[in-house]
């Protein structure tokens, strides 16, 4: 079984940049999951899809942060401007079943940001 | 509001030595509680979950509902272990996670 895929896997860019980052679950998750891990703490959730639809983006920066998931399977979240606080690794993650406290959640090797 | 507490950032063991990663939680609810491992160079994957009460790769973990705790165990350590662990909650009956701080696992032969 192929695991989550993400690219890129490092980004460096400058402030008030943009950029975008790519997201392939298991095939035939219906959830998937953007996670920041900033250094030095553990991951903290930015946005749930389940199929197509945004179950939680609460956490999610808005004025900065959009993702999305049109097909209901690969993902892109953007920050557009970045800031220097946006530096990060970018985990995504996929889990079959959504609802289920106890689903696994299957993580990628995540995307490493820079913002200079 | 709920929250994940790993005192430790660093644990440092020799081999066959025990080992107790430290969880803590606030939750008033019935937890359901996860313990992740990321080892050098490879991804955050699932380690145990409360619900099964097993023992994965020698680690245990009991959950202590009067001290609010979740603490990870195992009773000889291998130079393998060495990863940074992560605590994990459920956020208010949900799938969505909350994780904490991590502890870095330090192995020595």
């Amino acid at each position: 079984e192929a695991g989550v895929a993400q690219s890129p896997r490092y980004k460096i860019i400058e402030k008030r940049q943009s950029v975008a980052f790519w997201c392939n679950p298991i095939s035939g998750h219906a959830t998937l999951y953007w996670y920041q891990q900033i250094l030095g703490q553990g991951p903290k959730l930015l946005i749930q899809f389940q199929n197509n639809g945004v179950v939680d983006d609460s956490q999610l920066p808005k004025d900065r942060f959009s993702a999305e998931r049109l097909k209901g399977v690969d993902s892109t979240l953007k920050i557009q401007p970045a800031k220097l606080e946006d530096s990060a690794v970018y985990l995504c993650a996929s889990s079959g079943r959504t609802g289920f406290l106890n689903n696994e959640q299957f993580f990628g090797p995540g995307t490493r940001l820079t913002v200079l | 509001a709920q929250r994940v507490t790993q005192p430790e950032k660093l644990l440092s063991v020799f081999k066959g030595a025990p080992v107790e990663l430290k969880c803590n939680y606030s939750y008033s609810g019935s937890p359901e509680l996860f313990w992740y491992v990321q080892y050098s160079r490879q991804r955050l994957q699932l380690l145990l979950r409360h619900i099964s009460r097993e023992s994965i790769k020698g680690f245990t973990a009991d959950l202590n509902k009067g001290e609010t705790s979740f603490h990870l165990k195992k009773p000889f350590a291998q130079e393998e272990d060495s990863a940074m662990y992560y605590c994990a909650l459920p956020f208010e009956g949900t799938d969505k996670l909350i994780f904490g701080t991590g502890t870095r696992l330090q192995v020595f032969p």
